[in-house]
């Protein structure tokens, strides 16, 4: 079993949706968690980052962490053509680990 | 300021042959990383450096060895390529420790192994 776990997709949604992704994760140790977002053919960037369980909102994005249930998810209001990307999350305690990434297209 | 740069960005070798993989930062980071990249596998860290001087391995690192050159260089060395090291390598740095510090991200090398 793969200590991080995320549904691979594809996912495509009409512009406008709200679009949820998550991932789970099975070693209690983790406690920094993160979303990259990554553009084809490029290098993945710093989406989202949080430390406690609850929720974090910058702009469109909201990242919730349940650390009870082992489960983060990432959240895109207002999906934008431009929103189109591989999202990675991340986790760590001694190092990183990451999903294996969600392929979102939103359509316009 | 160019962030993180990797070279080459592409590369074909046949099994058996070595080559390194250069990557630099400008951005004065104390830590660095290098990452595999494979379709439904995520990143997972080969090796990384915490501060120069310094290198540890990380979740795969069989089949790879390192250099930390100075602060802003770290190379990636594959001494006997196999087919199994087909990927897309990504070079990252940050400035503190992994998992308390942003990582940012070279473009990538994508290397092929026949």
């Amino acid at each position: 079993q793969k200590e991080v776990e995320q549904d691979p997709g594809p996912l495509s949604v009409p512009e406008g949706a709200i679009v949820s992704l998550n991932c789970t994760y099975s070693n209690s140790a983790f406690q920094y968690f993160m979303w990259y977002r990554q553009y084809s053919r490029k290098g993945p960037e710093l989406l989202m980052y949080t430390y406690s369980s609850g929720n974090k909102e910058d702009g469109r994005f909201t990242a919730q962490v349940d650390k009870s249930s082992k489960y983060i998810s990432l959240f895109i209001r207002d999906s934008q053509p431009s929103d189109s990307a591989t999202y990675l999350c991340a986790m760590s305690e001694a190092y990183m680990r990451f999903g294996a990434g969600t392929r979102l297209t939103v359509k316009p | 300021n160019a962030g993180v740069t990797q070279t080459p960005k592409f590369q074909v070798l046949k099994t058996g042959q070595s080559m390194t993989l250069q990557c630099a930062q400008d951005m004065n980071h104390n830590s660095m990383y290098w990452y595999r990249q494979d379709p439904g596998m995520g990143l997972r860290l080969i090796y990384y450096s915490a501060s120069e001087g310094t290198t540890d391995k990380g979740e795969v690192p069989n089949g790879y060895n390192v250099s930390r050159l100075n602060k802003r260089e770290f190379s990636l060395r594959l001494e006997s390529a196999a087919p199994s090291q087909t990927s897309v390598y990504f070079c990252a740095s940050s400035e503190g420790p992994q998992g308390y510090y942003e990582q940012y991200f070279g473009p990538g090398t994508r290397l092929t192994v026949t």
